[in-house]
């Protein structure tokens, strides 16, 4: 069965640390990958997503996700975050067989910085 | 350009009833996804729909339903409600079926007492 891990569920940094949000799918087949954020109050929202070709894929606000096919990992990173990134992340696999779709999201990482 | 919009905003119901939930696309997206998510969990896909048809179903009971209309928009029904199925629905619709970007609405909130 198609899965998604996101080990860290709640994480809390200062303003201009770095951030790494692990993501860990499994999942036989090719498989679109994405990161969700949903900040307070406000709709889930794509912050990047990867189909084919660079494995490295840039999003909005400075986020950038390697995916690591041989550790069936799609991690965000961000070099220096700021207080405006506090949110909620997700991370989502979606998986395609004959034209039929299933999609599985991550629980989910609440990332609060600190001023 | 108006985002995906959903109706009703929050809902009260109580068991065994029956609930209708809907969902109106961006405007030239074709295809609509439900979502049910639980407090503290990320969003559990119910169903996808592409032209009027089903393109792809999550692991949910059949009393969980759904349809897509020629305009593209879209209802969720689920029958004898349970105290379970309490949660915020989702429904993200995009220009084709896969991989496509989904964008969201704001979810109906449920209450099943």
């Amino acid at each position: 069965a198609q899965s998604v891990s996101q080990h860290n569920h709640h994480v809390i940094l200062s303003e201009a640390a770095s951030l790494e949000l692990g993501c860990n799918y499994s999942y036989g087949g090719t498989v679109n990958l994405f990161w969700y954020v949903q900040y307070p109050g406000q709709h889930l929202q794509l912050l990047l997503k990867y189909f084919s070709g660079d494995p490295l894929v840039k999003g909005i606000k400075g986020f950038e996700a390697e995916f690591i096919k041989s550790k069936f990992s799609f991690n965000l990173r961000k070099p220096s975050v700021q207080w405006s990134d506090t949110a909620e992340y997700f991370c989502a696999v979606i998986a395609n067989s004959g034209g039929y779709q299933k999609v599985t999201f991550g629980i989910g990482t609440k990332l609060q910085v600190i001023p | 350009d108006a985002g995906v919009t959903q109706s009703p905003t929050h809902l009260i119901k109580t068991r065994g009833q029956h609930v209708t939930l809907r969902c109106s696309p961006i405007s030239g997206h074709k295809s609509v996804s439900w979502y049910q998510q639980v407090l503290g969990q990320g969003p559990q896909f119910i169903f996808q729909y592409y032209e009027k048809e089903e393109r792809g179903r999550g692991n949910f009971p059949d009393r969980f339903s759904a349809r897509q209309f020629p305009n593209y928009s879209s209802e969720l029904n689920v029958n004898a409600l349970l105290l379970g199925d309490s949660a915020l629905y989702l429904c993200a619709s995009s220009l084709g079926v896969a991989p496509e970007t989904q964008y969201f609405g704001p979810g109906t909130r449920l209450l099943v007492l």
